[in-house]
């Protein structure tokens, strides 16, 4: 069965350090792969999605960046991280496009805090 | 573009008692819907969705849902809820965004709380 691994769990970093999150998928081949963020009140934001190896779509401008270095690794990063990178960030998987009819398999998050 | 509203913040029901939580979208034509349920500090786990065919759909958890095309509606229902339902709801909308391009659209969620 699939299963997608997000780490770390929570997070505190100093404004200005660099951010490297993880999200892996297990038991499927070639997944379109997403990041989202979710502020309190605010619902879900899209923010980077990838279609392949090396394939990234920006949704929003922003401080972070996203790669997909192998077919089930998707990593977001911050070269310097700022207050309002805060949040809580999932990593997500589909077998087809979101939007369609298709459904999102989500990884469980990771808190990040910037002080 | 399509748009999704959950018009309800926040909800407290007490245990036993019906629940529905209301979702409003916006699209031209009849769009992909589906319902997620988010424990605390916790990913998204699908409840249900709607593609085509019967307007009533059941889902995880006793959970079902109704699309009405007139209303633009897809609220989510349970007959008797259960301490465990307490957990925020996003409803999503899923929609062609032009040529083969499809969006996602969540709501901002509804946080449900359950009263012994």
């Amino acid at each position: 069965s699939q299963t997608i691994h997000q780490w770390p769990a929570t997070l505190v970093q100093p404004v200005g350090s660099p951010l490297s999150l993880e999200c892996t998928v297990e038991g499927t081949s070639n997944p379109n792969l997403y990041w989202y963020r979710q502020a309190a009140g605010r619902g879900l934001q899209l923010l980077f999605y990838s279609v392949g190896i090396g394939q990234i779509s920006s949704e929003v401008p922003q401080n972070l960046s996203a790669s997909r270095p192998q077919d089930r690794q998707f990593i977001l990063s911050s070269k310097k991280l700022l207050l309002s990178d805060s949040g809580f960030y999932l990593c997500a998987w589909s077998v087809r496009r979101l939007g369609s009819d298709d459904q999102a398999f989500f990884g469980q998050g990771t808190r990040l805090t910037v002080v | 573009a399509q748009s999704v509203t959950q018009p309800d913040i926040h909800i407290t029901v007490s245990e036993g008692a019906s629940l529905e939580l209301r979702c409003n979208y916006s699209y031209g034509a009849t769009p992909y819907l589906f319902w997620y349920v988010q424990s605390p500090g916790q990913g998204l786990q699908l409840l249900l969705k709607y593609f085509s065919g019967d307007t009533l759909v059941q889902g995880i958890k006793g959970f079902e849902a109704e699309f009405k095309r007139s209303q633009s509606s897809f609220n989510l229902r349970k007959p008797s809820v259960h301490w465990s339902d307490a957990a925020e709801y996003f409803c999503a909308v899923g929609a062609q965004s032009g040529g083969s391009n499809y969006k996602l659209t969540f709501g901002k969620g509804t946080l449900l709380t359950v009263n012994p």
